[in-house]
């Protein structure tokens, strides 16, 4: 089946320690997306790419890192310098033309 | 100014009530637009198109008003399982999606 996966579906951290969210997805989409969403918040756009080896900054992309080496792989790395990371971060991905977003399940990271 | 604003609700309605939001959208460039509905603590799914000429699913109609710049959602009839949060996103067009803050909507027996 076709499908947009982000693992893990929660992940705890220690702070100042880098981590890696991945994503992938087989749909043959060109362009992905990281949103993160605070509770009871509507979701921000960290980064997007439309192609591979090319992404764009978002509303808040300090302290964020993405790569988009492969199609199907767009990995988001939170830093130490993310100072509230804590959050669900919800990878998507979206047809070209019609632009309609098929999202992952979302990972839910606590940082302690 | 957030580019896309929504009430955030809550709204919260009786089954079978008619219940309409509203979405406001900043940017006279943006191309597509979308409802999405995203349950507790899940993902967001589209829920339908806005098109300019208005278009409806069932118990759903979507409107676009370009000249305005907003985008309505309009539910007839209301369920429990209508209850959701609704999220309106508005395409720019180089892919560059933008979400609403969402509006809950609890629809109670």
């Amino acid at each position: 089946d076709g499908g947009i996966t982000q693992s893990p579906k929660y992940l705890f951290r220690k702070e100042g320690q880098n981590v890696t969210l991945s994503c992938e997805q087989n749909l043959n989409h060109d362009a992905m997306y990281w949103y993160r969403q605070d509770p009871g918040q509507g979701l921000r756009l960290i980064y997007y790419s439309q192609i591979v080896n090319d992404f764009q900054k978002g509303d808040i992309a300090e302290g964020y890192s993405v790569s988009r080496e492969k199609k199907e792989s767009f990995p988001l790395t939170v830093t130490s310098a993310q100072k509230n990371p804590t959050a669900f971060y919800l990878c998507a991905s979206s047809i070209p033309g019609s632009l309609e977003a098929f999202f992952g399940q979302g990972t839910r990271l606590t940082v302690v | 100014r957030k580019e896309v604003e929504q009430d955030p609700g809550p709204f919260n309605v009786p089954e079978g009530a008619t219940v309409a939001f509203n979405c406001t959208y900043s940017n006279s460039a943006s191309q597509s637009f979308f409802w999405y509905r995203q349950d507790c603590r899940k993902e967001p799914k589209l829920l339908m198109s806005v098109y300019s000429s208005g278009n409806e699913d069932g118990r759903f109609t979507a409107q676009l008003n370009r000249a305005s710049q907003y985008i309505s959602l309009l539910i007839r009839d209301s369920k429990l399982s209508d209850s959701a949060t609704y999220l309106c996103v508005v395409n720019r067009n180089n892919n560059d999606m933008r979400f609403g803050a969402g509006t809950r909507l609890t629809v109670k027996p």
